[in-house]
């Protein structure tokens, strides 16, 4: 039982690259979430997934787009990186919704050049 | 104005004390609150719930307290294991939750 899974652990891009972060539960959790974290700021809700096949925007989507693969993957694309995209970011899973624990995966830490 | 604010810290404190944090919120309407611990480069965990009656867990004390918008966390007998990063969490609803920027702990020998 491996909780949440991150896919990569360290990731570096130039200017307007593109990368996808991967994102696992196996958890049989229905909600989904991916969050950054910048130093002094705490974590902010970028995409969530209520439930498989919707997703819904957060507080800092702008940037990225997501994907409910199935109910266990939630992936997280950066079209055109940007260097204020630099970042730790971490993926979450819920069984019902944000009311119930939140499950983290052990994060990307993204940079941008 | 963050809608959950932490005093960054770091609280230095040596091994047997006890620390307490505080941490306020603006939105009147958060239902639920927690508190998460992140060791150093790692991911966030949650630690305990925050109940409007207060809730102690082993060496841990959270607290709630509505009227004047903050919670507490009281960690007593502080072990060198406590060092760590503790995230004040309030639940808004729906699926929005937000997340304080976290307090540093560092427990001393």
């Amino acid at each position: 039982n491996a909780g949440v899974t991150q896919t990569p652990k360290f990731q570096v891009l130039k200017t307007g690259q593109s990368m996808t972060l991967q994102c696992a539960q196996d958890m049989n959790h229905n909600s989904m979430y991916w969050y950054r974290q910048d130093p002094g700021m705490g974590l902010r809700l970028i995409y969530y997934s209520a439930s498989e096949g919707t997703t819904d925007k957060g507080e800092v989507p702008n940037g990225y787009n997501v994907s409910r693969l199935n109910k266990r993957e939630f992936s997280l694309r950066l079209e055109s990186a940007a260097p204020s995209q630099t970042s730790v970011y971490f993926c979450a899973s819920t069984s019902r919704g944000a009311l119930d624990t939140q499950y983290f995966g052990p994060g990307t830490r993204l940079t941008v050049l | 104005r963050k809608e959950v604010e932490q005093d960054p810290g770091p609280f230095n404190v040596p091994e047997g004390a006890t620390v307490a944090f505080n941490c306020t919120y603006s939105n009147s309407a958060s239902q639920s609150f927690f508190w998460y611990r992140q060791d150093c480069r790692k991911e966030p965990k949650l630690l305990m719930s925050v109940y409007s009656s207060g809730n102690e867990d082993g060496r841990f004390t959270a607290q709630l307290n509505r009227a004047s918008q903050y919670i507490s966390l009281l960690i007593r007998d502080s072990k060198l294991s406590d060092s760590a990063t503790y995230l004040c969490v309030a639940y808004t609803g729906g699926f929005k939750t937000i997340f304080g920027a976290g307090t540093r702990l560092f427990v001393k020998a």
